[in-house]
């Protein structure tokens, strides 16, 4: 079982819909990540949260939204989002320089 | 630009046969090189990792192989099993940059 907690594993939301993707950790991780995957493609990194501060955020669309209440839990706000987003939204952790660990994903489909 | 090519793109093996995924990369400034295993609707697991200063690494029926010179790397499956049939992921990371992939391989074991 992954220690990389994600919620919901499958969401379906219309363009105007205002939803929430949610992550946890409790392996003390300081550095936690959002990857978009898209089908038969490779995770491509959105935003990195190091001791919860925004370090790293790819020119991703303002319509994701990421936040780090604490150091276990990450969210991932979604807001007017376009079918091409749908995908394969997974959550990272990992105690820097180390070894990264991945949640199972939320499936997230954009009608 | 690619920062690390990954071939083939998919790959049958019989059931005990050795499956070889091959990856390489431009960055002399990459030194940690993990392989990640990902089934279908799951997150990507890391497999096996390997730093410059060796040149193999072996983990039960998984081996990196890694080849500095030629900035090349590849792992190789012994005694293919059909639960090993999964999308292999190479990556690499160094200096400041980020965690890259290459595009993935598709491996399936017939029994």
């Amino acid at each position: 079982d992954t220690e990389v907690t994600q919620t919901p594993k499958h969401l379906v939301m219309g363009m105007t819909n205002k939803k929430s993707l949610k992550c946890e950790q409790h392996m003390g991780h300081r550095a936690m990540y959002w990857y978009k995957q898209k089908a038969k493609k490779p995770p491509e990194l959105m935003f990195v949260y190091s001791y919860e501060k925004l370090s790293i955020n790819e020119s991703v669309p303002s319509r994701f939204s990421p936040e780090c209440p604490n150091s276990s839990l990450l969210n991932l706000h979604l807001h007017a989002l376009q079918p091409e987003d749908s995908a394969l939204y997974l959550c990272a952790s990992s105690q820097p320089p180390g070894e990264l660990f991945f949640g199972e994903g939320s499936r997230l489909t954009v009608l | 630009q690619q920062q690390v090519k990954q071939s083939p793109q998919s790959l049958i093996v019989q059931k005990g046969g050795i499956s070889i995924i091959n990856c390489a990369y431009e960055n002399t400034a990459f030194d940690y090189f993990p392989w990640y295993q990902q089934f279908p609707g799951k997150g990507p697991a890391l497999l096996i990792a390997i730093r410059p200063d060796v040149s193999e690494k072996k983990e039960g029926r998984f081996t990196i192989s890694f080849n500095k010179s030629a900035k090349q790397f590849s792992l190789h499956i012994m005694d293919s099993q059909p639960g090993d049939s999964a999308t292999y992921f190479c990556a690499a990371q160094g200096g400041s940059e980020k965690l890259v992939f290459g595009k993935g391989t598709k491996l399936t074991v017939n029994p």
